[in-house]
């Protein structure tokens, strides 16, 4: 069983709409993260929370908003889309906000802006 | 600017042979070096990782080698089996926080 859910799996949107991308982890961990991967950028760091408070933002743009409402929950609001936002949203999490722990990763979030 | 850089794009390998793949890095404040990998349509998982008290760091078939003078690393890969076929990524962090930098990743194909 997937211990970090990412909802949808795949997802097309219209240029200048607003999406949610949901992520649950049940592995107990403290801390939570997104990344982003596309096919022009490598893996590259979005947010990091930890007990729900945001400990590193990496996203120039405001219109990436995380939404905390648990712990165990770190959603991904983008407003405003443009087609290039279009890349696999992953969300990870690990046991604490330390430097040297493992990431887990989600299967992933692929959204498409037309 | 690229603070984290990988090499080659991308390798083939016979079974059994040794893969390297390179790693190299601008931030001398970066002090943790994971080697994550990710199959196709997967999420990327931890392989190995090393700090900088060590040069090398071993573990079954993966080992990496790190040269904290040059900033450079790399993973090699004994015996390579067709099952290690995947994109492997570099990636560094410093001790302040968790923020992963990642490399563009090397993809490795291994043949019979």
């Amino acid at each position: 069983d997937p211990k970090i859910i990412q909802k949808p799996k795949y997802l097309v949107a219209v240029t200048g709409s607003e999406k949610i991308l949901i992520c649950e982890q049940y592995l107990g961990h403290n801390a939570m993260y997104w990344y982003r991967q596309s096919a022009k950028k490598p893996l590259e760091f979005m947010f990091s929370y930890s007990y729900q408070k945001l400990m590193d933002n990496q996203t120039a743009s405001s219109r990436f908003q995380p939404q905390s409402s648990k712990k165990n929950h770190l959603d991904l609001q983008i407003t405003a889309l443009k087609p290039d936002d279009s890349a696999t949203y992953f969300c990870a999490s690990s046991p604490g906000h330390i430097s040297n722990e493992r990431l887990f990763f989600g299967h992933g979030t692929k959204l498409s802006v037309l | 600017q690229q603070q984290v850089r990988q090499s080659p794009q991308s390798l083939t390998v016979w079974e059994g042979e040794t893969a390297i793949l390179n790693c190299s890095y601008e931030d001398s404040t970066f002090d943790y070096f994971p080697w994550y990998w990710q199959f196709p349509r997967e999420s990327p998982a931890l392989l190995i990782a090393i700090r900088p008290v060590s040069n090398k760091k071993e573990d079954g078939r993966f080992t990496i080698f790190f040269n904290k003078r040059e900033k450079k690393l790399s993973l090699h890969i004994t015996d390579s089996q067709p099952g290690d076929s995947a994109t492997y990524f570099c990636a560094a962090s410093t001790s302040s926080g968790q923020k992963l930098v990642f490399g563009q990743g090397t993809i490795l194909k291994v043949y019979l």
